[in-house]
């Protein structure tokens, strides 16, 4: 069975202070996916990123980066210089099969920028 | 530019009543999916669709009910609502690409 854990239940930062979102995950599968999603206040999710495991290459989009290591199973997620915008509950989810019946979530981390 | 439209965004319940939960999508999507999300659980699939016409379990089916008769809509019925169904309920869609587009939400209270 697959586990995502997010040991981090809430994080408060100063705003344009840099923040990491942890994101711990257990397979025994070689093959698999890799997600963050964010949820607004608003409500709905918000797809980030996807990354598969045979690509451990970190990646950069404007203020955000994820940093994928597999020799600790970890799949962190960075945010530079925060905004009250990026204020939010973070989600970090694994697949082992493509297709998102397979998907498991953590319970997430809520973030509070404080202006 | 709509993606995927659930309603109703709220609604209350007595223990055993009925309701249907509609989902639609305008991107043309294959996949559908259900998910409920409680607090401390993160989210948890009730039910999915891979196509029009087909309807599989998730991780929690049981005391719901769904169907895909159009490839847009994606229906969630709850026959006789359980406290325990008092959550809130996401909709989602997705193409090839794996990503998922989410509805707002609905918030469901049993009493």
């Amino acid at each position: 069975a697959q586990k995502v854990t997010q040991a981090q239940t809430e994080i408060s930062v100063v705003e344009k202070e840099d923040v990491t979102l942890d994101c711990v995950y257990e397979t025994r599968d070689t093959t698999y996916y890799l997600f963050w999603y964010k949820q607004p206040p608003s409500g709905e999710l918000v797809f980030l990123i996807r990354r598969n495991s045979f690509d451990e290459q970190n990646e950069i989009s404007g203020r955000y980066s994820w940093n994928f290591q597999k020799s600790t199973s970890s799949f962190n997620f960075t945010i530079t210089a925060s905004q009250v915008v990026d204020s939010a509950v973070y989600f970090c989810a694994l697949s082992v099969d493509f297709g998102n019946e397979k998907l498991t979530f953590g319970t997430g981390t809520r973030l509070t920028i404080i202006p | 530019n709509a993606g995927v439209t659930q309603t109703p965004k709220f609604r209350v319940l007595k223990t055993g009543q009925s309701m249907t939960l509609l989902c639609a999508q305008d991107m043309n999507h294959e996949y559908m999916y259900w998910y409920r999300q409680d607090p401390g659980m993160g989210l948890r699939l009730i039910h999915y669709s891979v196509g029009e016409g087909t309807t599989a379990k998730g991780e929690v089916p049981d005391g719901y009910n769904v169907s895909r008769l159009k490839k847009q809509n994606f229906l969630l019925g709850l026959e006789s609502a359980a406290p325990s169904q008092t959550s809130v309920y996401f909709c989602a869609s997705s193409g090839l690409d794996e990503k998922l587009f989410f509805g707002s939400g609905t918030q469901l209270s049993v009493l």
